[in-house]
């Protein structure tokens, strides 16, 4: 069983510039979430997607968008990023429906500097 | 939405000794509550969770109490070990739909 693999692991961008991040599911997975987690503080809920289609969002702006491949993997795209954009960003895959649990399991993150 | 409150930030504790965190969440509604380990540098790690039917679960040192009532729910670690030195995420959610975060604790075990 394969566990949730994200893409970049470090990136640099400057402000005003647009970034993709990857993230691929755990083996058996329907479902993703990506939350941003800003130095010494909580995972905050950015958006879901299930069956390729956003199945919830938080209080992040429309320039925060994403999509659900076939696979189950997805990207993060982030336009006109700002300097408060500075995060490890997390994707957390889980398996919903069929009486599962829907437990996340979390990758890595990718680290995303803006200067 | 979901406010989930999470004392304390840091927490130092001798080897052997007992580390208790205690969070609060806002949503009555709120049903399952996961507990994340997150070393540095590494991923948040499911430790244990609890759904809102049951009071209390336990996993070998770790053991988690909820009080839907009073609407907060804390984790116990016994016989603390070095290796348990690491951030401590609690969160509520609804479902198991989106997980919201308390702040985290950093819990130091002492040799």
């Amino acid at each position: 069983e394969t566990g949730v693999t994200q893409s970049p692991t470090h990136l640099i961008k400057t402000r005003g510039q647009q970034v993709t991040l990857r993230c691929s599911s755990q083996s058996g997975h329907n479902t993703v979430s990506w939350y941003q987690q800003a130095l010494g503080q909580g995972p905050q809920f950015i958006f879901q997607y299930y069956r390729e289609e956003e199945n919830g969002r938080g209080n992040f702006p429309p320039r925060f968008s994403g999509l659900q491949f076939p696979n189950y993997s997805s990207e993060l795209n982030v336009n006109a990023l700002e300097l408060d954009d500075s995060a490890l960003y997390l994707c957390a895959s889980s398996l919903v429906g069929g009486g599962a649990k829907n437990i996340q399991y979390f990758g890595a993150g990718t680290r995303l500097s803006v200067l | 939405g979901e406010n989930v409150e999470q004392h304390p930030s840091t927490l130092s504790v001798q080897e052997g000794d007992s580390a208790v965190i205690k969070c609060t969440y806002s949503d009555s509604a709120s049903n399952y509550f996961p507990w994340y380990k997150q070393e540095l540098g590494k991923r948040p790690q499911l430790i244990i969770d609890i759904r809102s039917n049951v009071g209390e679960k336990k996993d070998q040192r770790i053991a988690v109490t909820l009080n839907k009532t009073a609407k907060h729910f804390s984790l116990h670690i016994t016989e603390t070990q070095p290796e348990d030195s690491a951030v401590y995420f609690c969160a509520a959610s609804l479902n198991d739909y989106k997980l919201s975060f308390g702040a985290g604790t950093t819990v130091t075990v002492r040799a």
